[in-house]
């Protein structure tokens, strides 16, 4: 069982904005104590967390990032979303989705979503 | 942002060898640490969490240890399916760090 699942474009321009949707499908994203990330992995190389959205809507972001995130929540979808805007090259990575439970004092991410390329090209 | 280096980067062992992973946090981190394991094309699945604490379904073979700064992941006797990349994880501040990765290959 895959609990989440990411989907968006595949490729997009630079300049433009990445837009990213993880569906839960294993429990409600308002459950509480749930925290809905999204985590990057540029190819051959290792994991950036990028930011997360809490079961009540409230984020927090990796700063290196920040001024181009959003990452918000749809509960009448049970999807949380990503938006990275003015791409360049340097965003082409596997986008990750993955959720940690706040009851587990070291917030391990238990779950994660396939992953999906995205590729930033002209 | 809280550093983690993990050693060695890659490390070449055969089935059945004890192997060993290190990581260090560029500052003390109490045991907020976990270990995943990834393997090519797949997203990575979480082994150790709470630096020591063996997820459900993972092997009894995999073991964690450590606090403070200084972090261990042994695997007791290396199995085929134990190939891949290894990485640890600090989530004592955000922004959420991990280590660079390190590569177990078949000797």
């Amino acid at each position: 069982q895959v609990p989440l699942q990411e989907s968006g474009p595949g490729l997009v321009k630079p300049s433009e904005t990445l837009s990213l949707t993880c569906t839960v499908s294993g429990g409600s994203v308002s459950s509480e104590g749930y925290f809905w990330n999204w985590i990057r992995q540029p190819p051959g190389k290792g994991l950036e967390w990028i930011g997360y959205v809490s079961y009540i809507g409230s984020t927090t972001y990796n700063p290196s990032l920040k001024s181009r995130v959003t990452i918000s929540l749809d509960t009448s979808k049970n999807q949380f979303s990503l938006k990275l805007n003015s791409v360049t090259a340097a965003d082409t990575a596997v986008y990750f989705c993955a959720r940690f439970y706040q009851l587990l004092t070291s917030y391990p991410f238990d779950y994660w979503g396939q992953g999906t390329l995205v590729t930033v090209s002209s | 942002d809280i550093q983690m280096t993990q050693s060695p980067s890659s490390l070449s062992a055969s089935v059945g060898d004890r192997v060993t992973i290190t990581c260090r946090a560029s500052q003390i981190i109490g045991t907020h640490f976990n270990w995943y394991h990834q393997k090519p094309g797949k997203a990575p699945k979480l082994l150790i969490y709470d630096a020591s604490s063996l997820q459900s379904g993972v092997p009894s073979r995999f073991s964690g240890s450590g606090s403070g700064t200084d972090f261990t992941l042994t695997i007791s006797s290396l199995q085929p399916e134990d190939f891949g990349t290894y990485y640890c994880q600090q989530s004592y501040i955000a922004p959420r760090t991990f280590g660079q990765g390190t590569n177990v290959e078949l000797k």
